[in-house]
């Protein structure tokens, strides 16, 4: 199906582990974007990638770590989570061609114990 | 740099009112604008955007908003509500042409009384 999809939609997990949310989009649009939603917050850049091998801190980037081997793909890793990263991780695409409307996932419910 | 304000993190009208979500902005150069509206559990999905050009934009499911260029202002309305419209509604602006990323409002929960 076209679009863009995110996994896992719910995760639970425990203080110090790693965790890796995926994000697939399947427009080959140049960027993608992982955003953190908190209630009182509204949605906040973590992370942000302009093209394959190509990324970039937002505004709240400590923590996490990104990779985009792909266009396609754009995963985002807690490498040793803390409860401070219990929030709703959206991922995002866009293009220039779309005067940069962005097109948002799911949302993936991350919960740190 | 760019910033969003949204004023009022929850406004409650009842169904068939005047819906009016405001939004203000700063930025440096001329900014691109959007509505951004969450259901319940899903993804945000664009309501409207402003670009360039006419200062009134129409949008999805009867909504509109109007750039102020003297007021820094892009207020989301809609003239009659629906029980449906109820959902978190998000301001964002960005650098115009020359930026891909957008900043967000901190959002506006929009409640429908019956």
């Amino acid at each position: 199906d076209a679009g863009i999809t995110q996994s896992p939609r719910y995760k639970i997990t425990e203080t110090g582990r790693q965790v890796t949310l995926m994000c697939h989009q399947t427009w080959s649009h140049s960027y993608m974007f992982w955003y953190r939603q908190d209630l009182g917050h509204g949605l906040r850049l973590i992370y942000y990638s302009a093209a394959a091998d190509i990324t970039d801190k937002g505004e709240v980037p400590d923590g996490y770590v990104v990779s985009r081997s792909k266009t396609e793909n754009f995963p985002l890793t807690l490498e040793s989570a803390t409860r401070s990263q219990t929030s709703v991780y959206f991922c995002a695409s866009s293009d220039t061609d779309r005067g940069y409307e962005q097109y948002f996932g799911p949302g993936t419910r991350l919960t740190v114990t | 740099a760019q910033s969003v304000t949204q004023l009022g993190s929850h406004v409650s009208v009842s169904e068939g009112a005047l819906v009016l979500l405001r939004c203000n902005y700063s930025s440096s150069v001329p900014p691109y604008l959007f509505w951004y509206v969450q259901y319940p559990n899903q993804g945000l999905q664009l309501l409207l955007k402003y670009t360039t050009g006419a200062t009134l934009v129409k949008g999805i499911n009867g909504f509109e908003a109007e750039f102020k260029k003297s007021e820094t202002s892009f207020h989301l309305t809609k003239p009659s509500a629906h029980m449906s419209d109820a959902a978190e509604y998000f301001c964002a602006v960005s650098k115009g042409s020359s930026a891909s990323k957008i900043i967000f409002g901190s959002g506006t929960r929009l409640s429908i009384r019956p």
